[in-house]
């Protein structure tokens, strides 16, 4: 069964603002990553933080993870057009890697 | 690095027929998956295989789905009959050794199935 689930699950914003999508898990989780799909590069991993941070960040990227809350946060600083795309939570734990179901994102120039 | 190939990118079938997909993962990774994506949904894992063994196919349908990494290195899924419901983006990826306990995953470009 899919354990990510993010809200919202459409989002457009205008290029240079924030977007913050969340996502909730059902069960104990060895890490919680966040992937990008979109047709031009498919499906791209963007960052994994494991279950004892709390925080990280890669770039124009910032991620939280609650694990009491069973909930993780991906913050997208200064949105560009080219960050237009699908946005999945995926959580892993079981020795498997589960999706939710996605957040749209369209940054308009 | 050359990435996850997968082929053929798009298929067209009739319900009840057979359909065989292949997926080459990049090189030196002993780690394979395959996906299953619907519209609207987040993909969902078929099978893993480490090096040419299976480690998870509790939710392939394995009354029509099949799967083989012989050799351990390029791998096929194989659906037989098709129904309408498996109208899906079917993805590949695979991840490098000593990291089953979940690291990052290099997904393909997919094979979008149309069933009719």
């Amino acid at each position: 069964s899919q354990q990510g689930e993010e809200d919202p699950q459409a989002l457009s914003i205008q290029e240079g603002e924030n977007a913050t999508m969340n996502c909730s898990y059902k069960t104990s989780i060895n890490n919680l990553q966040w992937y990008r799909q979109n047709s031009g590069r498919g499906l791209v991993h963007l960052i994994l933080i494991r279950s004892n941070e709390r925080e990280k960040h890669s770039g124009r990227l910032r991620v939280t993870l609650d694990t009491s809350k069973k909930s993780s946060s991906l913050l997208i600083t200064a949105s560009r057009a080219a960050d237009t795309a699908s946005y999945f939570c995926a959580a892993y734990g079981n020795n498997r890697l589960a999706f939710g179901k996605g957040n749209q994102v369209v940054v308009i120039p | 690095e050359a990435g996850v190939a997968q082929s053929p990118r798009y298929k067209i079938i009739e319900k009840r027929q057979s359909v065989a997909f292949w997926c080459n993962p990049i090189s030196g990774h002993a780690t394979l998956y395959w996906y299953q994506q619907i519209l609207g949904q987040g993909p969902k894992l078929l099978i893993q295989f480490q090096n040419n063994g299976v480690v998870d196919d509790s939710q392939l349908p394995k009354d029509r789905f099949s799967a083989e990494r012989l050799k351990g290195v390029d791998s096929t899924l194989k659906i037989q009959p098709a129904k309408l419901e498996d109208s899906a983006v079917y993805l590949c990826a695979s991840s490098p050794a000593g990291t089953s306990g979940g690291g990052e995953q290099f997904f393909g470009p997919g094979t979008r199935l149309t069933v009719l």
